[in-house]
């Protein structure tokens, strides 16, 4: 199997405080993971590319420092969304391929964040 | 960024008919995948189809792939109220390890 899984799968938070999500891959070991935005009625829109090990890759208009992507193990990244605003709600999702198959990603089930 | 333009935005057909959704894109890519997402939920993966393949079936589910138009439909057929979800193409580049997302296409199926 491949299971990702992601914690937590809702929060809340106060404008201006920061916020952690973590995705693990369960079962496997994850070469690459990534995260997804999506807004409601919308598209996902990937945030980033992370690497175990190294500096993630951010896509073009995402700012690195309010969404702190770390991937210190081959099973663990979290995203941090810092100084969070209310137009920072949204649903994060991540995905993990597994070493030599990066064509196939394996979704977490995604974290509803609300920003007060 | 965004890939790829999925058409209709919107579909609600009756039970028992068939929907067919499109989805088009821009760059060279390895595969193009079909993944089905119920409202606030996680993604689920329907199929996969190579750059090299023209055809492919699961089930229910038919997938097209024209690459000389930057093309692939996914056809349901005798859709149930189960099928009710957005669905989603996701294209790899060829000259990127990562796959982005079509628009997507939100699929009603009426009893």
């Amino acid at each position: 199997g491949a299971v990702v899984s992601q914690h937590p799968s809702w929060v809340i938070c106060k404008s201006g405080t920061s916020v952690k999500i973590e995705c693990r891959s369960l079962d496997f070991q994850a070469t690459t993971m990534f995260w997804y935005r999506q807004f409601p009625k919308q598209s996902l829109m990937l945030m980033a590319t992370s690497n175990e090990g190294s500096k993630a890759t951010y896509e073009q208009g995402v700012e690195k420092d309010k969404f702190l992507i770390n991937h210190a193990s081959l099973t663990l990244s979290t995203l941090t969304v810092t100084s969070a605003h209310p137009e920072d709600s949204s649903f994060y999702i991540c995905s993990a391929t597994k070493p030599g198959q990066p064509s196939e990603q394996y979704f977490g089930p995604g974290t509803r964040l609300t920003v007060t | 960024s965004q890939q790829g333009e999925e058409d209709p935005q919107a579909l609600s057909i009756q039970e028992g008919e068939n929907a067919t959704m499109n989805c088009s894109y821009k760059t060279s890519i390895n595969n193009l995948q079909w993944y089905r997402q119920n409202s606030g939920r996680g993604l689920v993966h329907l199929i996969l189809i190579r750059s090299n393949e023209r055809e492919k079936h699961s089930g229910r589910l038919r997938v097209t792939l024209d690459t000389s138009k930057k093309s692939s439909s996914l056809l349901i057929t005798a859709s149930r109220a189960a099928d009710t979800a957005s669905y989603f193409c996701a294209t790899d580049e060829s000259s990127a390890s990562k796959i982005i997302f079509g628009s997507g296409t939100r699929l009603s199926i009426r009893p």
